[in-house]
């Protein structure tokens, strides 16, 4: 299993709202990744997860609350988000980043977010 | 500030022809990736690259990675319809704490 599952694969939502975009891989590596990524833009990292713990944070905003609660998954909690938000929100794994190996990233297919 | 540079930003090509695809890049890695990207969709993993004068070929694609001069090239060869995509370059500048700075893409159409 070479994949990495993103759900939903569209979301709408509102200023107010509370939502979660979730992401499982289960190739074993340690490392998630959630990037964000606008039209005809390169896709830029926003956290990453190294053995469950938060290793990068690239100061995005507190209305996005990433969570790892095992190695297999990753959530992204959106609250209050505002309508420049509305991007692809990519989630990848890739394996252990403390050990020899290629670092290559896994992306699932994308979340698109669209925010009113 | 690290910097990633691909150019051309826009290449639109006949089939048959081959062109290069260049990768700039502002600090020293040793770890470069190409992704390939279709309108919509996610980022799919074409070439790891790892290594001063590393070359890989995967079809009509080859690439390649100079360290020295901060470069890597995407070369397609005879290029066909199903090649249409946008095209990044990824560059790993921290080993250990993986921090991926993708380039500035490359948009690539094919005409018949």
């Amino acid at each position: 299993d070479t994949e990495v599952t993103q759900t939903p694969k569209h979301l709408v939502m509102g200023m107010t709202n509370k939502k979660s975009l979730k992401c499982e891989q289960h190739m074993g590596h340690r490392a998630m990744y959630w990037y964000k990524q606008k039209a005809k833009k390169p896709p830029e990292l926003m956290f990453v997860y190294s053995y469950e713990k938060l290793s990068i944070n690239e100061s995005v905003p507190s209305r996005f609350s990433p969570e790892c609660p095992n190695s297999s998954l990753l959530n992204l909690h959106l609250h209050a988000l505002q309508p420049e938000d509305s991007a692809l929100y990519l989630c990848a794994s890739s394996q252990d980043l403390r050990t020899l190996n290629t670092g290559e990233l896994f992306f699932g297919e994308g979340s698109r977010l669209t925010v009113l | 500030e690290l910097k990633v540079e691909q150019n051309p930003l826009f290449l639109s090509m006949q089939e048959g022809k081959n062109y290069t695809i260049y990768c700039n890049y502002s600090t020293t890695s040793d770890r470069l990736y190409w992704y390939r990207q279709d309108p919509g969709k996610s980022l799919e993993s074409l070439f790891v690259l790892l290594s001063n004068g590393a070359v890989k070929q995967e079809g009509r694609l080859m690439a390649s990675l100079d360290t020295k001069a901060r470069l890597s090239t995407l070369h397609i060869t005879a290029a066909v319809h199903d090649l249409s995509a946008t095209y990044f370059c990824a560059v790993a500048f921290n080993f250990g704490n993986e921090k991926l700075t993708f380039g500035t893409g490359t948009r690539l159409t094919i005409i018949p």
